[in-house]
């Protein structure tokens, strides 16, 4: 298995500018995270779905940022306009999410934005 | 979900055993204890959980007091690549599905030297 996939996994681009993150969870995981690192706030839950519907986007800083999982096998992370303050490394994880039973997260490699 | 506390780094050498401690003095009957860990520039990855046994896997130990309120990680023989960021969680395990998110602190951010 590939493991979670994510591109782009380096993405450089000015303020104002509209940025597209995208993730393809391990096939066959039904529940899909997204997570924001920085230095100062650490790591952070944005949002979460579970089958293709969004769970708990509480931590979804504000409007600028939007997630959507079209199907099993893609979820997108869109920020626009994009500032400054956004450059972070955002990760994607999945799980297979039972109501029986434990099972882990596997985390992508992550996709280092910097916007300038 | 219970609070936690770690040490905010520790040092070990290479082939001792490494022994990270977590505080949840608030952990209550039905949180489980999880361990993740994040090697620089990379995602988190799973180690091990517990609830109130010890338990052991190809990773690591996981020793949890009788009363719960401490646990402490067991790394049998560290070696450079066990040098990260580990994190303790705690947190109930939701048996209806679609609500196992986890909330990451600071870590203890352990350095293996030779």
């Amino acid at each position: 298995d590939a493991g979670v996939i994510q591109s782009p996994r380096h993405e450089v681009t000015e303020m104002g500018q509209e940025v597209t993150l995208r993730c393809k969870p391990i096939s066959g995981h039904n529940s899909l995270f997204w997570y924001r690192q920085t230095m100062m706030r650490g790591l952070e839950l944005l949002i979460y779905f579970n089958n293709n519907v969004p769970i708990d986007d509480s931590g979804m800083p504000e409007d600028r940022f939007s997630a959507k999982m079209p199907n099993a096998s893609f979820s997108t992370l869109k920020i626009q306009p994009s500032e400054p303050r956004d450059s972070a490394v955002y990760f994607c994880a999945s799980s297979l999410d039972l109501a029986t039973s434990f099972h882990e997260q596997f985390f992508g490699p992550g996709t280092r934005l910097t916007v300038l | 979900d219970a609070k936690t506390t770690q040490p905010t780094s520790m040092d070990c050498a290479e082939g001792r055993a490494a022994n990270l401690p977590c505080n949840h003095s608030t952990i209550s009957g039905n949180e489980y204890v999880y361990w993740y860990r994040q090697i620089h520039s990379q995602g988190p990855q799973y180690i091990i959980h517990g609830l109130k046994n010890n338990e052991t896997n190809e990773m690591a130990s996981l020793i949890i007091t009788e009363d719960r309120k401490s646990s402490t990680l067991i790394l049998p023989h560290a070696t450079l690549r066990d040098t990260a960021v580990y994190y303790c969680i705690v947190r109930v395990h939701i048996l209806t599905g679609g609500g196992n998110k986890l909330t990451f602190g600071t870590g203890t951010q352990l350095k293996v030297e030779l």
